[in-house]
Order: structure tokens, then sequence, then C-alpha cells
């Protein structure tokens, strides 16, 4: 089955424990998105991926860092997290005709 | 850049259309997308039109764009509590890489 998958889908964590959302698709896509989503705010942009070892910031970058070192994963590592960074994470990936496949989202709480 | 901009509510009865609007401000995106959010899940893409196209029809869901106004709609006939859902506008040019609208949360009642 065509899918988009995160891990973990839920975690809490302290501020400054560094943490990585891992993000797979198996669908052979170049391109890979991170988005975070907030009440009111909707989709913004992290980070994305045209293709492998090639990344580029997005609208909300800060505090993010990715890695694209295969063309299947896309890993979303927060290196000293913050309360700011409580949201709920989704992960995509783009198919031939320009459309978004995403994952299930994964809900990330800094206390 | 592209801004996309969406009402964030909108309510109607069971068995009535509701028409979600959305307007862009990039005139040279290409592709416009309607993705569906159910609650704890990801997003689903519904329908997508092109730029040279002015309506598309899918079953209950009419698309129409208006480009010279840059406005998208989706009508959904004969709304089920099934409909209920969060649902994202989408614009893209050239890059494809899309601009998405807040959302509009649809809220079906009986």
């Amino acid at each position: 089955e065509a899918q988009v998958t995160q891990n973990p889908r839920y975690l809490i964590t302290v501020t400054g424990k560094k943490l990585t959302v891992t993000c797979s698709q198996n669908m052979n896509h170049e391109y890979m998105s991170w988005y975070r989503q907030d009440p009111g705010l909707g989709l913004r942009q992290i980070y994305y991926s045209m293709n492998v070892e090639v990344t580029d910031k997005g609208d909300v970058p800060e505090g993010y860092k990715v890695s694209r070192k295969e063309k299947r994963n896309f890993p979303l590592i927060l290196e000293s997290p913050s309360p700011n960074q409580t949201s709920l994470y989704f992960c995509a990936s783009r198919g031939p005709g320009g459309e978004l496949f995403f994952g299930e989202g994964s809900r990330l709480t800094v206390l | 850049g592209e801004d996309v901009e969406q009402s964030l509510f909108l309510s109607v009865r069971e068995g009535d259309s509701s028409v979600i609007n959305c307007t862009y401000t990039d005139s040279s995106s290409t592709y416009l997308y309607w993705y569906k959010q159910e609650p704890g899940a990801g997003l689903q893409l519904l329908t997508y039109i092109f730029s040279n196209m002015d309506m598309k029809q899918d079953q209950r869901l009419t698309v129409l764009l208006n480009k010279k106004d840059k406005h998208l709609s989706l009508r959904i006939a004969d709304t089920q509590t099934g409909d209920s859902a969060i649902y994202f506008c989408a614009a893209s040019g050239g890059s494809y890489i899309p601009t998405f609208g807040r959302g509009t949360s649809l809220i079906v009642h009986p």
C-alpha cells in the first residue's frame, strides 16, 4: 500500500531534550516536505527536499533540522525543543501530478 | 509569494449544499487543490483543477475557478455528516510547491 509513515504519532518531551521524528515513503517520490499545523494558522512549511541531499527552508525553519540521505526517508530533528514547538507535525511526499500524500501526523508536546 | 485565504468556519444542515470559498494572490498559479482533513488524520487530496479549466465535477463535488478574480470554490451537494472535516485550499505554480490556506472547518448538523 502506498503510504507515508511517521513516527512517533504522539510524543511528550521536555525542553532541551533532542528528538527526531521519522518519515518514510514507499512511492519513490523525489519531493518531500515537513509541515506544522497550529490552530488558526493552518499548515506552515518547515523544510522541504527536492531530492536526495537537497534540502531547503520553508516558511518556519527556525529550531528544526532535516536530512535527506536516502530517497525514502526525511527525518525532522529538533536539537533543543522549546514549548513553542508544541504542535501537530505532518510529513508529505509529492506525486507526479503535483498532489501531496500526507502522513497521519505526529503530535508533539514540549513541556 | 503566494497567499491563500479562506474562511475559517462553515455550518450547514444535513442534505443542504456546502460552498467553501478560497482566494489566492499569484495569478501564475497553475494547479489548485482541495484537501480534506478528517479528525485525527492527515490531509487527503479531494480534488484539483488546472488553471486552464473553469469547472470540474466529480460526483457530489463541483470546483469552480474564476481565474480573473483568483477565486476558487468547492461545492458539496447533499452534504452528509461524514463530510464534517477541515477543507484546505492550496495553490501552486511551476515549482509544484503548494501554498495552503488556513483551512475551513465544515460542521454538518442534522
